[in-house]
């Protein structure tokens, strides 16, 4: 069973709309981070947000918010005011023990977004 | 400069050969990560590694093989074994259950 689920494989949006990216997990652990990264067309990925498992309040950093619901395995990004410059795939992660000291960090498939002008 | 190094960029492998693709972080991360990327399957992992001379499979280690002699390097070794070898390689540090930091990539094909 896929750990991460992003069941959204692209989405294209015009400039200036608001777009939610969808993101669901699974796990057994009661401990466990998740994250959000951001893959332009360089290929690097780059660092969004992480989230623990203990902390369910939503964050805003700019036109950036994220929706964590324990209750629902979700944790949403949203996207204010979409801009070009927005245009990447985006991944979320899961950080979870897989044993002793070990964790694992799981991905997603990625959503491609696209904001056209 | 801080940061994780993959080298090659660009590599290219003849069918039935090895290669080794280097990955090196000077950020003093524990753990280490090498993922896979094609069109469409995002990132699946191949082995992680937290401590020295220890490591984990993934959910596709077979046709690879890693060492972890060293905490900053984590190589990983595409063997002939890997039926299907031509994708993009992704390395990654981090401290344990903090983000991950991620190599610029290498992109391998066979010839």
């Amino acid at each position: 069973a896929q750990k991460v689920t992003q069941a959204q494989t692209e989405i294209s949006v015009v400039e200036k709309e608001d777009v939610t990216l969808d993101c669901v997990y699974e796990t057994r652990d009661t401990t466990y981070y998740l994250f959000w990264y951001k893959q332009p067309p360089s290929g690097e990925l780059v660092f969004l947000i992480r989230r623990n498992s203990f902390d369910e309040q939503n964050e805003i950093s700019g036109r950036y918010s994220w929706n964590f619901q324990k209750s629902t395995s979700s944790f949403n990004f949203t996207i204010t005011a979409s801009q070009v410059v927005d245009s990447a795939v985006y991944f979320c992660a899961l950080s979870e023990s897989s044993g002793g000291s070990n964790y694992k960090l799981t991905f997603g498939k990625g959503t491609l977004l696209t904001v056209n002008p | 400069d801080g940061g994780i190094t993959q080298s090659p960029k660009y590599l290219f492998r003849k069918e039935g050969q090895n290669v080794t693709l280097s990955c090196e972080q000077n950020l003093n991360h524990d753990a280490m990560y090498w993922y896979r990327q094609d069109p469409g399957q995002g990132l699946r992992l191949i082995y992680y590694s937290q401590i020295v001379n220890d490591f984990q499979k993934g959910d596709i280690a077979e046709g690879y093989s890693v060492s972890r002699e060293k905490k900053e390097s984590f190589p990983l070794t595409v063997t002939s074994a890997q039926k299907n070898p031509t994708a993009f390689y992704l390395c990654a540090s981090s401290i344990t259950l903090a983000e991950a930091f991620f190599g610029q990539g290498t992109r391998l094909t066979v010839v």
